[in-house]
């Protein structure tokens, strides 16, 4: 199994500002995902985080707003800029083993005033 | 059914009640059905990982079903207890896509 420490687990932050979220991973792994929940919605992937080259995104969401960074194969940071009401949400980082079970983050819950 | 969805939304019991809700999700290419439960403050903890056709997992009280034909899966709680209380989430994949689809989770709350 993996283990995910997630860090801030929540912030109240101004508009306009941006939050960087981190994630370490006990172990090397080739794929990090980022997650968003919206207040009653799914769990949704924002973008797949992978070392050595830039981040792929899902419709809907642009590097601009949401920059990762893989610095190695540990490590995986996740920064919501210019941030809104709309962006208030619990953002998870992930990692899937041997392409079947995914283990999580503790989660950041963000709320933008 | 294109995407994964889950009923009911939220769900409040009684300590010892039995308990289940239901998960349906693109019966077409399926790969893997998986439920998850949250609590809160914590990571999401895997219960289930499901591959096959009628396959029946158990874990203590919870137990799950997986019908890929017509697409759906049932979790169950048998006695439900506070520390239950979570919300449950179900997700299917990651195949080709190489990353897996959730539903928007089922509340659970047991009240002593």
């Amino acid at each position: 199994s993996a283990v995910i420490s997630q860090k801030p687990s929540r912030d109240i932050c101004q508009r306009g500002t941006s939050l960087t979220i981190q994630c370490q991973v006990d172990s090397q792994v080739t794929m990090m995902f980022w997650y968003r929940q919206q207040p009653g919605q799914s769990l949704t992937l924002i973008a797949t985080a992978n070392q050595g080259s830039e981040a792929t995104y899902e419709s809907g969401f642009v590097i601009d707003k949401f920059p990762i960074s893989r610095p190695n194969l540990t490590f995986s940071t996740l920064t919501v800029s210019n941030m809104s009401p709309e962006d208030s949400s619990i953002y998870l980082c992930s990692v899937m083993e041997g392409g079947t079970e995914a283990f999580f983050g503790q989660g950041t819950r963000l709320t933008v005033v | 059914i294109l995407n994964v969805e889950q009923s009911p939304q939220s769900l409040h019991v009684q300590e010892g009640d039995s308990t289940n809700f239901t998960c349906s999700f693109p019966s077409s290419n399926f790969y893997a059905l998986h439920w998850y439960r949250w609590e809160t403050a914590k990571s999401p903890e895997a219960l289930f990982v499901m591959t096959l056709n009628g396959d029946e997992k158990k874990k203590g009280r919870i137990s799950a079903t997986l019908n890929t034909k017509e697409g759906y899966s049932y979790l169950y709680i048998k006695g439900s207890q506070p520390e239950d209380s979570a919300t449950y989430l179900c997700a299917s994949g990651p195949g080709s896509a190489r990353q897996l689809t959730f539903g928007s989770g089922t509340q659970l709350t047991v009240l002593p």
